[in-house]
């Protein structure tokens, strides 16, 4: 069947450190992943796309892998800040046009 | 841009009513999404419009659900009769296919349902 997994309900890091989350999924050939950031009482808020053809994206303290061999992409937030508290969801949009679907997310706590 | 509308942004109600949900995206975008979101199954997708016509109501868990998208400017969820199995976030979300299907999601601030 098929399955996208993010590593963990929750993490905990302190200010300052590298957090990274992960995206595993089964049975699933996509052509693009996508990250979004959700905070309580809130719609998702889109951050990255990468492509099954690119390796690593960055943005500003932020930066996505994907690789298409181990069926995963991990998210990289640096120099984390408490504002960067929030549940992170990935998602995958396989080639066509079938849409997105999305992982469970984890909930990240950056602590001071 | 005042981004993806939704209304009510709360609502309880009891067995067996009826629900609707209310969604205005984007202007200019011409998909749009409808998810619903529970701590046990995550966010699922329940149902996609392009150009307002249904793609995929593959996910629209039973026929109790409903969907409709008259005109570009406004869609309807509905739940006829609701179950407190249907008690969520509802999202409603746009984005423009017009470059290719992997554009980014706008999602609306989403409906907390309650049925009791």
């Amino acid at each position: 069947s098929q399955k996208i997994e993010q590593n963990s309900e929750a993490l905990n890091i302190q200010e300052g450190k590298t957090a990274t989350l992960t995206c595993n999924y089964t049975n699933y050939s996509p052509a693009y992943l996508q990250w979004y950031r959700q905070d309580p009482g809130r719609g998702p808020v889109f951050l990255l796309l990468i492509r099954e053809n690119e390796k690593e994206k960055r943005k500003e303290r932020l930066k996505v892998t994907f690789d298409t061999t181990l069926k995963q992409s991990l998210f990289h937030i640096t120099a984390s800040q408490p504002a960067d508290s929030a549940t992170y969801l990935c998602a995958l949009l396989n080639s066509g046009n079938t849409p997105l679907v999305f992982g469970k997310g984890t909930r990240l706590s950056v602590i001071a | 841009d005042a981004g993806v509308i939704q209304s009510p942004r709360h609502e309880v109600t009891e067995m067996g009513q009826e629900v609707t949900l209310r969604c205005k995206p984007i202007s200019g975008h011409n998909s749009l999404f409808w998810y619903r979101q529970t701590m046990m199954r995550g966010l699922e997708l329940l149902i996609y419009f392009n150009n307002n016509v249904p793609i995929d109501d593959s996910g629209m868990p039973e026929d109790r659900f409903s969907a409709k998208m008259p005109n570009a400017s406004f869609s309807t969820l509905k739940i006829q009769p609701s179950e407190p199995r249907d008690s969520a976030v509802y999202f409603c979300a746009s984005s423009t296919t017009t470059s290719g299907p992997y554009n980014e999601q706008f999602f609306g601030p989403g409906t907390r349902l309650t049925v009791l």
